[in-house]
């Protein structure tokens, strides 16, 4: 089967610690990126990367940090910089680069810090 | 950033019932407009992506169209289901050579038997 991969589906996390969101395709994609979803607001982008080891900052990327060592991996840490971390997070791939282009999503992980 | 706002916010229909929903978007530099169907407790998945002004694309009894120059799109489902209860996302595609989305809101569909 292929598709997108987040775990965990739910993480808990004290105020001041930085955590890690996994994201895993193996759709064989190029492009993959992470979105944020809050009430009443669409998905907004944090970060995307076109290609392995390469990324660029998204819209809310200030409190976040990615890597892209692997194509088919896109973790995203949230750190104890990001002042309203709880959130549900998105991860999403797309064949390549282009507006045009739809993204394949994965099921999210909501985070939650007290 | 370039708002796409989607109306309505939610909405309750009976079985059968045939509806629309809209999503409009600045007109300047238009790209390309996305709908995506989010179900509860799953991934949301692409329906259309629509490039060309006049644009009509139909997938079953969902079908979806596309008018830059007025910077608007319609969604229309006929025939509702219960399973086509879903938040049903729009996305403006960005300018530039990468797929960068801005999304609406969303409107919450709720099909009633």
């Amino acid at each position: 089967d292929g598709g997108i991969t987040q775990s965990p589906k739910y993480l808990f996390r004290k105020e001041g610690q930085n955590v890690t969101l996994s994201c895993e395709q193996n759709l064989n994609h190029d492009a993959m990126y992470w979105y944020r979803q809050d009430p009443g607001q669409g998905l907004r982008l944090i970060y995307y990367s076109q290609i392995v080891n390469d990324f660029q900052k998204g819209d809310i990327a200030e409190g976040y940090s990615v890597s892209r060592e692997k194509k088919e991996s896109f973790p995203l840490t949230v750190t104890s910089a990001q002042k309203n971390p709880t959130a549900f997070y998105l991860c999403a791939s797309s064949t390549r680069t282009g507006g045009n282009y739809e993204q394949y999503f994965g099921p999210g992980t909501r985070l939650t810090v007290t | 950033i370039l708002n796409v706002e989607q109306s309505p916010q939610s909405l309750h229909v009976q079985e059968g019932d045939s509806t629309n929903f809209t999503c409009s978007f600045p007109s300047s530099n238009f790209y390309a407009l996305h709908w995506y169907r989010w179900e509860t407790a799953k991934s949301p998945e692409a329906l259309f992506v629509m490039t060309l002004n006049g644009d009509e694309k139909k997938k079953g009894r969902i079908s979806a169209t596309l008018n830059t120059k007025e910077g608007y799109s319609y969604l229309y489902i006929k025939g509702s289901q219960p399973e086509d209860s879903a938040t049903y996302l729009c996305a403006r595609g960005g300018p530039g050579g990468y797929n960068k989305l801005i999304f609406g809101a969303g409107t919450r569909l709720a099909v009633h038997p």
